[in-house]
Parts: structure tokens; sequence; C-alpha cells
């Protein structure tokens, strides 16, 4: 059980394009729902945490209108890397959690972004 | 006082051998603790986690050992085998504050035969 699919796992593009990755909680509902992003042999760097129906809560540092963060059901969350330049490039994953806090969260398998 | 600070940044062990890695945190608020394993390429996956409440968390060949005085805790792996070749994380987190998990710097495992 708690399995969180993230889709696409890699993806290749162009400088100035924009990129969705999708997050799936596939056998549970998440009410809570982070997103990572992973620099080579770091840790993992919280970037947001979005509950359905709200507006997402970035942390310090993180441009809202470059990480376009929607949850709109309680299975699916997107990010969208908007006009997506070569320093975006990075391991970015998404982790769900179901009810409330004393839960804990489930990874999905990350998504390699690469902007040439 | 958000800091989850992990030791040994690498880790070589002999196949068979006890690998074991150690976690300190100032926060005592956190009341929840798993340790998370990453293979490359992969998202991390939830291995064993433990509350401040019991002092040891024994799962398979994984134990956590929890010394909530010293605030620290440590993860064992007995009679480690190469599969167990990974990245490891601490994490901690305040389950009734903020929620959000804290995690440790990492420590990549390799398992030689």
């Amino acid at each position: 059980g708690a399995v969180v699919s993230q889709h696409p796992s890699r993806v290749i593009c162009k400088s100035g394009t924009s990129v969705k990755i999708e997050c799936r909680s596939l056998d549970f509902q998440a009410t809570t729902m982070f997103w990572y992003r992973q620099f080579p042999k770091k840790s993992l760097m919280l970037m947001a945490t979005s509950n359905e129906g709200s507006k997402a809560t970035y942390e310090q540092g993180v441009e809202k209108d470059k990480f376009l963060i929607n949850h709109a059901s309680l299975t699916l969350s997107t990010l969208t890397v908007t006009s997506a330049h070569p320093e975006d490039s990075s391991f970015y994953i998404c982790s769900a959690r179901s009810g409330l806090g004393n839960q804990p969260q489930h990874f999905g398998d990350g998504t390699r972004l690469s902007i040439l | 006082q958000q800091q989850v600070k992990q030791s040994p940044q690498s880790l070589i062990v002999q196949k068979g051998g006890i690998s074991i890695i150690n976690c300190a945190y100032e926060n005592t608020a956190f009341d929840y603790f798993p340790w998370y394993q990453q293979f490359p390429g992969k998202g991390p996956a939830l291995l064993i986690a433990i509350r401040p409440d019991v002092s040891e968390k024994k799962e398979g060949r994984f134990t956590i050992s929890f010394n909530k005085s010293a605030k620290q805790f440590s993860l064992h792996i007995m009679d480690s085998q190469p599969g167990d070749s990974a990245t490891y994380f601490c994490a901690a987190i305040n389950n009734f504050g903020n929620e959000k998990l804290t995690f440790g710097t990492g420590t990549r495992l390799t398992i030689i035969p």
C-alpha cells in the first residue's frame, strides 16, 4: 500500500519551455502533498507544501511564480516549472500523506529534469 | 534549531558486518523520527521509524536506537548485504506543529563483498 506515482520520470527540454510534473497517490487519499528538490549527492530540500483545494505554501527563497503547484484533487498534485532555464535542472521529488500529521510521508520516484 | 545532524557522510562496511549511522537533533518538539533509504535515481523509501516514547525499534535486520535525553538516534543494519548499498537519510518531524520533515544530510553506504 501507500504508493505514490510520479510522471514523467525524466524530461529533457529546451530553455524557455514550461514543464509539468504529476504526482499521484494510487491507493490512498493525499490530503497533503510536498514537493522537494534534490541536488546531486545532497539531501532533499522542501520547496512547497500543498493541501487539497488550497493554495500551496512555499518555502523561503522558492519563487511561486516559477514553480506553480496545483493540488486539485485528493490524489493528484502537479508542479509546473515555468519558462525553465538550465539552472532549474534538478531531481524533483513529490511526497504524499493522508490524514493528520502523524501519518508518514510516502515518496514518488522523482523526475529528472534537464534543461538544455 | 530545526537541523538534524547526520554522520558519517559515507560508510564502507564489509558484507555481513554491522552498519551504524547516527543522527542528532536540537528541537525537542520533534515527535516522530523516520529513516529513509534512497537508491540512485529513485525517491526515498520509508525504512523504519520510531517515536520518542520507546528506546528501540527493530524490523528484521534494521534497528533504530533512540536516546531522548541525548537527543540522538541511530540506525543499525545487521548482517549488511550488498543490496543495502544506498543513501540513508534520517529525518524528524513535529507532527502537531508545522508537520514538515527535517532531513539529515544523508549517508552513502557501500557494502563490499
